[in-house]
């Protein structure tokens, strides 16, 4: 069974900050791996999608990275900004017959202070 | 447009009440899903509909009933639920279920007293 891990579980910085959250899985053979952020009460917004051939992805003040050997990914983002607090949570799928299925990590609570 | 919204945002029901969370998605994505997710934990898939027709039941209990009238809708019908079964239900929807992305709508809060 697949098992996300998010560290740290909560995280307060000043803003201006560079951040790194950190997702560990524990099966490799992962189809592909998804940040999401999800502020209080809300849905899940897509951030960054990882593919298993891919090493990273950037978006803006956001870097996703992928190591498969190691079974880990990590979100960076650059210059912290209040408006960046919220929850984000990291989540897979497996390659084969449940490549449909997201597991999730519990998640990282962000929280920027001005 | 990468929208999946979902009505109503917040539902208040009775144990003996009959009531349906509904989600619409435009993006021509044939893979839908209906999430669950208690406070502070993250999401849990219940159901896939793949071209319309359901594919995953996550060993769900049967007081909820998907439905999924065409490729744009996904309908989940509630019956008889328990105070336990009050969560945010998310909607998502991908290209195809194996595909790559999957979208998040907002969520339905919804409350069992």
């Amino acid at each position: 069974k697949q098992e996300v891990t998010q560290i740290p579980a909560a995280l307060s910085v000043p803003e201006g900050e560079n951040l790194v959250l950190n997702c560990s899985f524990t099966d490799s053979a992962i189809y592909n791996l998804q940040w999401f952020r999800q502020d209080p009460g809300k849905g899940l917004t897509s951030l960054l999608l990882i593919q298993s051939s891919q090493r990273e992805q950037t978006s803006g003040r956001l870097n996703a990275s992928l190591d498969k050997s190691s079974g880990r990914s990590t979100l960076y983002i650059a210059a912290s900004q209040p408006g960046d607090s919220a929850t984000y949570l990291c989540a897979m799928s497996l390659s084969g017959g449940s490549n449909y299925k997201l597991t999730f990590g519990k998640g990282t609570l962000l929280t920027v202070n001005p | 447009d990468t929208e999946v919204t979902q009505t109503p945002k917040h539902l208040v029901m009775g144990m003996t009440n009959k009531k349906s969370l509904k989600c619409e998605q435009h993006m021509g994505h044939r893979a839908m899903y209906w999430y669950k997710q208690k406070a502070k934990k993250p999401p849990e898939l219940m159901f896939v509909y793949s071209y319309e027709k359901l594919s995953i039941n996550e060993s769900v209990p049967s007081r909820f009933s998907p439905e999924c009238p065409n490729s744009s809708l996904l309908n989940l019908h509630l019956h008889a639920l328990q105070p336990e079964d009050s969560a945010l239900y998310l909607c998502a929807s991908s290209l195809q279920p194996s595909a790559a992305e999957a979208f998040f709508g907002q969520g339905t809060r919804l409350t069992v007293v």
